[in-house]
């Protein structure tokens, strides 16, 4: 079965600066995808940024970037220039490759606060 | 498009009881899931409905069922309400986009049993 793990519960960061969170995930399979998810305190689940495992390229979304090591099975958020309403929680979350399978399997979660 | 709806967004029954919860996704998208979030146990997929067919089910009892309507709507039902089934209820709607099925959530239902 595959497996999320988020190893920070909680991180701080202050207003404009860069932060890091970490997830790592166990799978044998091949084809998938990774997702970082925020949820803010009104509780709407909102897609980030994605990365398919295929692509050796790591994904970006404006200020939001991955760092995605495939081989080490280890897939990071990076927020630059952090804003006030970067805080939520963070899910990283793992979807098997292929049609028919739209399961994802979450981490226990990041919960991010931005310091003014 | 208006985004993935859940009604109600809040709920208090009674041990025993039975609740059926109802999520419209977003136009178009024919896949529905359903996930339950608790302090501690996290996020965890309860089933997969796609076309009017469960296709993937999570690891929960049978008092957890779900169906969908033929315009994709979907219905998640729980009978003999236990203490432990207060949580926050999330349905997510899929699409194809740049060949990765992405998952837009609702709000939630959240669901407390006393």
């Amino acid at each position: 079965a595959q497996t999320v793990t988020q190893s920070q519960p909680e991180m701080s960061v202050q207003e404009a600066e860069t932060v890091t969170l970490s997830c790592t995930y166990d799978t044998s399979e091949s084809d998938y995808y990774l997702f970082w998810y925020k949820q803010p305190p009104s509780r709407q689940m909102i897609l980030v940024i994605r990365q398919e495992a295929y692509k050796q390229q790591n994904a970006t979304e404006n200020r939001f970037s991955v760092n995605f090591q495939k081989a080490a099975k280890s897939f990071s958020l990076k927020i630059s220039d952090s804003q006030l309403g970067d805080a939520a929680m963070y899910f990283c979350a793992y979807r098997r490759g292929g049609g028919s399978n739209y399961k994802l399997t979450f981490g226990k979660g990041t919960l991010l606060t931005v310091n003014p | 498009k208006a985004g993935v709806t859940q009604t109600p967004r809040y709920l208090i029954k009674t041990r025993g009881q039975q609740v059926t919860l109802s999520c419209s996704p977003i136009s178009g998208h024919r896949s529905v899931s359903w996930y339950q979030q608790t302090p501690g146990q996290g996020l965890q997929f309860l089933f997969e409905y796609f076309s009017e067919t469960q296709r993937n089910k999570g690891n929960f009892p049978g008092r957890f069922s779900g169906r969908q309507f033929s315009n994709s709507r979907s219905e998640m039902n729980v009978s003999t309400l236990e203490l432990g089934d207060s949580a926050l209820y999330l349905c997510a709607s899929s699409s194809l986009r740049q060949g990765a099925y992405e998952q837009y959530f609702g709000p939630g239902t959240r669901l407390t049993v006393t």
